[in-house]
């Protein structure tokens, strides 16, 4: 089956770093979707990565190994405002995305 | 910006009821999607369109029906509402190359009593 795990809930400090972990077992890759969603608000686009390596955006950096099924979401610098889910999907080799759980991220001052 | 909208942002109906989620969208986008998101579990895709007219059944579309009669609408239709039909319903668009991201609406909470 396909399968995308991600930590249930994180806390970080507000000024700090904080690495949200993915790993996934899809039959079939295209790509990895990063998503951040506040409570009770639509899931807003964070990133896409396709090949192997580091893509940085501003505060944001995400992280794909593909030979580990890996990625990682970094948040730099964090704000009150960081506070909210993190969710990570998977375009597989029928070009349907898997979700995963969603990583709920707590900010404290 | 892309924007997506749901007709309604709380909902509680019955069991039995026929009940219809509207879903719109102003970017001229392809591909549509109806995903249900319950705690603990990720987005699970219930049906999706390609283009006007077509529908494709995703995970979970049992109790489910859809209409897309125009590109900027898609509908879903609860045949006869049912309790474990209680969730929050997920409207999203996207265009139909692989890496453009799925830009969704603010969702639709659904209770059936």
């Amino acid at each position: 089956g396909q399968n995308i795990d991600q930590p249930t809930e994180m806390t970080a400090t507000e000024g700090a770093i904080v690495q949200i972990n993915c790993t996934y077992q899809t039959s079939g890759f295209n790509g990895l979707f990063w998503y951040q969603q506040h409570a009770g608000e639509a899931p807003t686009f964070l990133s896409y990565n396709v090949l192997d390596g580091l893509e940085e955006k501003g505060r944001f950096s995400s992280f794909l190994s593909r030979s580990k099924g890996y990625s990682y979401l970094l948040l730099k610098e964090l704000q009150m405002k960081d506070s909210a889910s993190y969710l990570c999907a998977v375009m597989d080799s029928n070009y349907q995305l898997i979700w995963g759980a969603g990583t709920k991220l707590i900010i404290k001052p | 910006d892309v924007k997506v909208t749901q007709s309604s942002r709380y909902l509680v109906k019955r069991t039995g009821e026929k009940v219809f989620l509207e879903c719109v969208q102003d970017m001229d986008h392809e591909n549509m999607f109806w995903y249900r998101q319950d705690p603990g579990l990720g987005l699970r895709l219930i049906y999706f369109s390609y283009d006007v007219k077509m529908k494709e059944k995703g995970d979970i579309p049992e109790g489910y029906s859809v209409s897309r009669e125009k590109k900027e609408r898609f509908s879903l239709i609860l045949e006869s509402a049912s309790t474990n039909q209680t969730s929050m319903y997920l409207c999203a668009s996207s265009l139909p190359m692989v890496t453009q991201p799925q830009h969704f609406g603010d969702g639709t909470r659904l209770s059936i009593l």
